[in-house]
C-alpha cells in the first residue's frame, strides 16, 4: 500500500513568512508524528497525535510552531514568521498504536533565506 | 537524562568486508530499540527493531543487531557489505516501553562502502 507522503518536497521561503507543511499518513494509522532533522541538532521529536486525544506538543521549539490533524488523518505543520534557524528537513511518521513501528515519509526540506 | 550515542560519525569499509555500527543508550527504564537507514535525499527506512524476546534480531538487507541490556547497547552488524549499503544509519530508542512513543535518535553514522 501507499506509504507516508509529504508535500511539498522542497520549500524555499523568505525570513518572516509563514509556511505550511502537509503530511498524509498511511491509511488506518492512528498515530502521527512530526520530527525535524537539522545539521546542528540531528533528529528531534516535535509533536505527536493519537486518535482524538490531545496532542503531545512537548517537542515544539517555540510558539511559532503549531500543528493540527484533521479528521484523524492528514496533518499540517505550520511555522509562523520563519527564521533562518528553522531551515531543516521536516519528517512525518505514522504508526498503528503508539509504540508500534513508525513509518517515515520522504520529508520536506525547508530553506529560509 | 535519557540519550542515545552513536560512537562513530563516519565508518569507511571495503566492499564485502564486515561492518559493525555501534549504538549505546543511557537509561534504566524499559526500551524499544530501532535501526533506521537513510539514503541520500530520502526519508528513514526501518532496518530492524527490538521490542522483546530474542536479543538477536534480523532485519532487511542482511543486517542484524543484538540487544545487550547489561551494556545498554544495540550494535548493528552485517557480515559482508555492498556498495548499495552506502547510507546514513540511525539508532533510535523509545524509552519507557509500553505506552511510550517518542523516538530519541542518535546523531547517525555515515557508512561509506569502498569498491
Amino acid at each position: 500500500g501507499a506509504g507516508v507522503s509529504q508535500s511539498p518536497s522542497n520549500k524555499v521561503t523568505e525570513k518572516g513568512k509563514d509556511v505550511e507543511l502537509r503530511c498524509d499518513p498511511i491509511s488506518g494509522h492512528t498515530a502521527l508524528y512530526w520530527y525535524r532533522q537539522s545539521l546542528g541538532q540531528g533528529l528531534e521529536f516535535l509533536i505527536y497525535f493519537q486518535g482524538n486525544s490531545a496532542p503531545d506538543k512537548s517537542g515544539l521549539p517555540s510558539d511559532r510552531f503549531s500543528a493540527e490533524r484533521t479528521g484523524g488523518s492528514v496533518s499540517t505543520l505550520t511555522i509562523q514568521r520563519t527564521q533562518q534557524e528553522d531551515s531543516a528537513v521536516y519528517l512525518c511518521a505514522s504508526s498503528l498504536p503508539a509504540t508500534d513501528t513508525q513509518y517515515f515519509g520522504p520529508g520536506t526540506r525547508l530553506t529560509v533565506l | 537524562a535519557q540519550s542515545v550515542t552513536q560512537l562513530d560519525s563516519q565508518v569507511p569499509v571495503f566492499e564485502e568486508a564486515p561492518v559493525e555500527l555501534r549504538c549505546n543508550y543511557s537509561s534504566s527504564v524499559s526500551v524499544y530499540l530501532f535501526w533506521y537507514v537513510q539514503y541520500p535525499n530520502q526519508g528513514l527506512q526501518l532496518l530492524l527493531k527490538y521490542l522483546s524476546g530474542s536479543t538477536l534480531v534480523k532485519g532487511i538487507n542482511g543486517f542484524e543487531a543484538e540487544f545487550n541490556k547489561s551494556q545498554t547497547s544495540f550494535h548493528l552488524r552485517k557480515p559482508s557489505v555492498h556498495i548499495s549499503d552506502t547510507a546514513e544509519y540511525f539508532c533510535a530508542v523509545v524509552f519507557g516501553g509500553a505506552g511510550s512513543y517518542q523516538l530519541t535518535f542518535g546523531k547517525g553514522t555515515k557508512l561509506s562502502v569502498i569498491p
